[in-house]
């Protein structure tokens, strides 16, 4: 199957710094990714629609400022949390459909925890 | 707004018992629905997905069915193993790929 690769898998920072996570399609072109977000012990909500060669498509309540997204290539879309703080530390993770289709199946990265100190 | 909900929260069973996890969601307007497997601190795992136009999918011990009128969707897990303890998640595909997710049900098989 499709393979969607994610780093770091996991990161600690100070607060006030910036971080930044890495989704790339190893064997595929993903015009579209998703950036979900998990806290623990919920479920995954989804952030944003990373668009290739356009800007990204922010959910409600999700700040575009603070959660830089760029999907500069066919192969990489990359998530930028800015001056990181305790409250974002979360466990992030991406996504892609193979072909961009809205009723295909997902292929998702290992997730990349977040500890903010 | 795309409510997704699954029940139990969390399930505790001896091996080789056969067990059911339920998924429901509000809106019957879906492209699709996925079941994934989540183990601590990992990604996800895509185990099943059922097109709207489908009523199940099968893949070995893991069988998935979909009631799109009652917005209902149940995993069966036959024979179940210690190697199945994971969280497993229910997804719905609504609109343009975005996946809404329900809660998960934290699954044990003790030896």
């Amino acid at each position: 199957g499709a393979v969607v690769s994610q780093h770091p898998s996991w990161v600690i920072c100070k607060s006030g710094t910036s971080v930044k996570i890495e989704c790339r399609s190893l064997d595929f072109q993903a015009t579209t990714m998703f950036w979900y977000r998990q806290f623990p012990k919920q479920s995954l909500m989804l952030m944003a629609t990373s668009n290739e060669g356009s800007k990204a498509t922010y959910e409600q309540g999700v700040e575009k400022d603070k959660f830089l997204i760029n999907h500069a290539s066919l192969t990489l879309s990359t998530l930028t949390v800015t001056s990181a703080h305790p409250e974002d530390s979360s466990f992030y993770i991406c996504s892609a459909p193979l072909t961009g289709g809205s009723n295909e199946k997902l292929f998702f990265g290992s997730g990349t925890q977040l500890s903010v100190l | 707004k795309q409510e997704v909900t699954q029940i139990p929260a969390a399930l505790s069973v001896p091996e080789g018992e056969n067990l059911v996890l339920n998924c429901s969601f509000t809106d019957s307007a879906i492209y699709n629905l996925q079941w994934f497997r989540q183990d601590p601190g990992k990604g996800l795992t895509s185990l099943l997905l059922i097109q709207s136009s489908q009523r199940e999918q099968t893949s070995g011990r893991l069988n998935a069915s979909l009631d799109k009128s009652s917005g209902r969707s149940t995993l069966y897990i036959a024979a179940s193993q210690p190697g199945d303890s994971a969280t497993y998640l229910c997804a719905v595909n609504g609109q343009g790929g975005k996946l809404i997710f329900g809660q998960g049900t934290e699954l044990s098989v003790k030896p």
